[in-house]
């Protein structure tokens, strides 16, 4: 069946620092989705990726989705503590409606 | 404009009891999506339902789990005689539909500790 990757599992950096986690589906992807949560909470959307080599930025977040719809980054430029977080990369492969979660990357801001 | 709304949010059984989830999704939004979480992991698909219509359980064990979306009422994930591994996190969410956007927006969760 299909599978989702993410790396790094976890990533510790210093306020200020820059963040990148990466997202590879072993099947083609009808989107990617992003979804952030916090400690103790529950995954809340972030944003949705459609087309081959889509690029959309929120604020200091850039979500990429490339070329051959299989995998995805989201990179965070000068990371605040409130950005401290699991995220997690899902996505439908062609034809369904269901979407395959990675295990996502745990980021940890050190102030 | 309330959210997805999960009840219990906290749930203790012992080993053999029954456990009841429930899920009441977003005004408006016809469809409802369960998942588990074990500490520190991804969310694990167990099964997809459309008001009356279970579409998807693929992801769901063969035996002692069930599900429903009613025409009214909550969507209820039903575990029956509980065992310790079925100890984790069950977040329900929902959804208008399949379309363009494919946004989830997920309840509280429910914590369920199996004794």
């Amino acid at each position: 069946g299909q599978q989702v990757m993410q790396i790094p599992q976890y990533q510790h950096v210093q306020e200020g620092e820059d963040f990148t986690t990466y997202c590879n589906s072993s099947t083609t992807l009808s989107n990617i989705q992003w979804y952030k949560q916090r400690p103790g909470g529950h995954p809340v959307f972030l944003i949705q990726l459609v087309k081959s080599g889509e690029v959309k930025k929120q604020k200091r977040l850039t979500f990429q989705f490339g070329e051959a719809k299989k995998n995805s980054s989201l990179h965070i430029t000068a990371t605040q503590t409130t950005d401290v977080g699991t995220y997690f990369c899902a996505g439908p492969p062609i034809g369904s409606y269901i979407p395959t979660f990675g295990r996502g990357t745990s980021l940890i801001v050190h102030p | 404009n309330a959210g997805v709304m999960q009840n219990p949010r906290h749930l203790v059984r012992r080993r053999g009891q029954e456990a009841r989830l429930r899920c009441s999704p977003m005004k408006g939004h016809s469809h409802v999506y369960w998942y588990r979480q074990l500490p520190e992991e991804g969310l694990k698909f167990m099964v997809y339902l459309q008001k009356e219509n279970i579409i998807d359980e693929s992801g769901m064990p063969k035996e002692r789990f069930s599900a429903e979306f009613p025409k009214e009422g909550p969507s209820i994930l039903r575990i029956q005689q509980v065992v310790r591994g079925d100890s984790a996190a069950y977040f329900c969410a929902s959804s208008p539909g399949p379309g363009a956007r494919d946004e989830q927006f997920f309840g509280p969760g429910t914590r369920l500790t199996v004794l």
